[in-house]
């Protein structure tokens, strides 16, 4: 699979290999954590979401990973397919908060 | 049956004029937002309504103003549009609001040019 160390603007994954994006969140207080999906001419898509009191928790063909202790979160995404090329947002607040704040993204462009 | 409809799609205008996008929801939700994402995805949000009840008003220019009718409906009204007003504006919503965890709806986007 591809993975990005640290957070890069974009990452290009051959199809039906496994892609990790990374994002660093600023807030040690961010106690929830989201993955949106944005394709090109839409609005962002929910994904996944976490909370500070799980390190990972998986979907379909997604899992998130959270490590607070260096406040880091990654989006594997399994078998990667030409439908998941998008932007990758990853988000972070606190419950008791109304408001996201959103990392930068993640362009993914998957190759044929 | 769309969840969250924005209008409209594109909006192309001078600068000094005065515009509005529309924003509606019909999944029920308590709370709607407007964000705004610039020409590098940078998402932000700009403000929050929670039953037509202002609760987040970033720092944004007082030039934007937002209109809540109805709790399915947040409109975003921008006077004096500036070149740096160009940017993609998405409305959201959300079921409660009170916490975070109601995931965010969000609508096809608007696209803003201002020549």
């Amino acid at each position: 699979g591809e993975s990005v160390g640290l957070h890069l603007p974009t990452l290009s994954v051959q199809e039906g290999d496994n892609s990790i994006i990374n994002c660093a969140y600023s807030n040690s207080a961010s106690d929830y954590f989201i993955w949106y999906k944005q394709e090109s001419g839409k609005g962002p898509q929910f994904i996944i979401d976490i909370r500070s009191n799980m390190d990972k928790r998986q979907g379909q063909r997604v899992t998130v990973l959270l490590n607070k202790t260096v406040k880091h979160l990654s989006l594997q995404i399994a078998a990667t397919q030409p439908g998941d090329s998008a932007v990758y947002f990853c988000a972070e607040t606190h419950l008791n908060d109304y408001k996201l704040s959103f990392g930068a993204g993640t362009t993914v462009t998957v190759r044929a | 049956d769309t969840a969250v409809s924005q209008t409209p799609k594109y909006l192309v205008t001078q600068m000094g004029n005065d515009k509005s996008i529309k924003c509606e929801q019909n999944l029920g939700h308590d709370t709607m937002y407007w964000y705004k994402q610039d020409s590098k995805k940078f998402l932000k949000i700009m403000f929050s309504y929670n039953n037509k009840e202002l609760i987040i008003n970033e720092t944004v220019p007082n030039r934007f103003s937002p209109k809540s009718p109805d709790k399915a409906h947040l409109n975003l009204h921008i006077n004096s549009l500036e070149l740096g007003d160009s940017a993609v504006y998405f409305c959201a919503s959300s079921q409660r609001g009170r916490s975070t965890a109601d995931t965010q709806y969000f609508g096809p986007g608007t696209r803003l040019t201002v020549l």
